[in-house]
């Protein structure tokens, strides 16, 4: 069971928006602006998308964008395109001084 | 340009260890932590550890601790983790990547099966 809660799967049409979530506790997204995003093709290492909550790495799309509210991170993609279908995961540094992680939602797009 | 290299894919039976290379180019090595991270067919990653490249120090996750040891080589700007007492829930690619809370760059992964 994976420390931080996603969504199994998201979906939608081409150039629709959707938002991924990602729920922790008051011991990791709560207590630190230390979420970040990550994709991941089959068969591929993930990608940093996201990270410091709102911060795009240099090559990133700015069709992606990071937000959080409490405990609750979440992940928006913008004009969604069939290249932005794969895994994504999130992750938070925790009051342990650990790194958490989500178990993952499977974006589709229709 | 940033790379990490990581050692090719192991097949292990219970109870043996398993240590996985990960080499560093294209930045100051002893600048970035590096850190574990496994992930089991189907599931999410899961954090293992990082490793201080410059001091040697080194923190993980406490259902690894007492299995896990990772070290560096400053001279060949390499990092190591050695997995002991290998169990079949084991199985996982297991990936390098530079930093601790941003990981920025990755290793392109070593696939560990553990069977007997």
């Amino acid at each position: 069971q994976s420390a931080l809660t996603q969504p199994a799967s998201v979906s939608g049409s081409p150039g629709q928006s959707i938002t991924i979530s990602c729920t922790g506790t008051s011991s990791d997204i709560a207590d630190y602006d230390y979420v970040s995003w990550y994709q991941q093709h089959p068969g591929k290492a993930p990608r940093l998308m996201i990270y410091e909550v709102t911060n795009r790495p240099s090559g990133v799309s700015t069709r992606f964008s990071g937000s959080k509210s409490g405990n609750t991170a979440s992940l928006t993609i913008s004009g969604l395109q069939a290249e932005d279908e794969a895994d994504y995961y999130c992750s938070s540094f925790t009051s342990s001084s650990t790194l958490a992680f989500g178990g993952g939602t499977k974006v589709t797009v229709l | 340009q940033v790379q990490l290299e990581q050692s090719g894919a192991e097949v292990k039976k219970p109870g043996a260890s398993v240590k996985v290379s990960c080499k560093t180019s294209g930045y100051r090595f002893t600048d970035y932590y590096i850190q574990w991270v496994r992930q089991a067919p189907g599931q999410g990653p899961e954090w293992m550890g990082w490793i201080n490249p410059h001091s040697g120090g080194t923190n993980s996750a406490q259902r690894f601790q007492g299995r896990i040891t990772m070290t560096r080589d400053t001279s060949i700007s390499s990092v190591y983790m050695e997995l002991s007492r290998l169990r079949s829930d084991d199985t996982a690619v297991y990936y390098c990547a530079r930093g601790t809370i941003i990981n920025d760059y990755w290793g392109q992964g070593t696939m560990v099966t553990v069977s007997s």
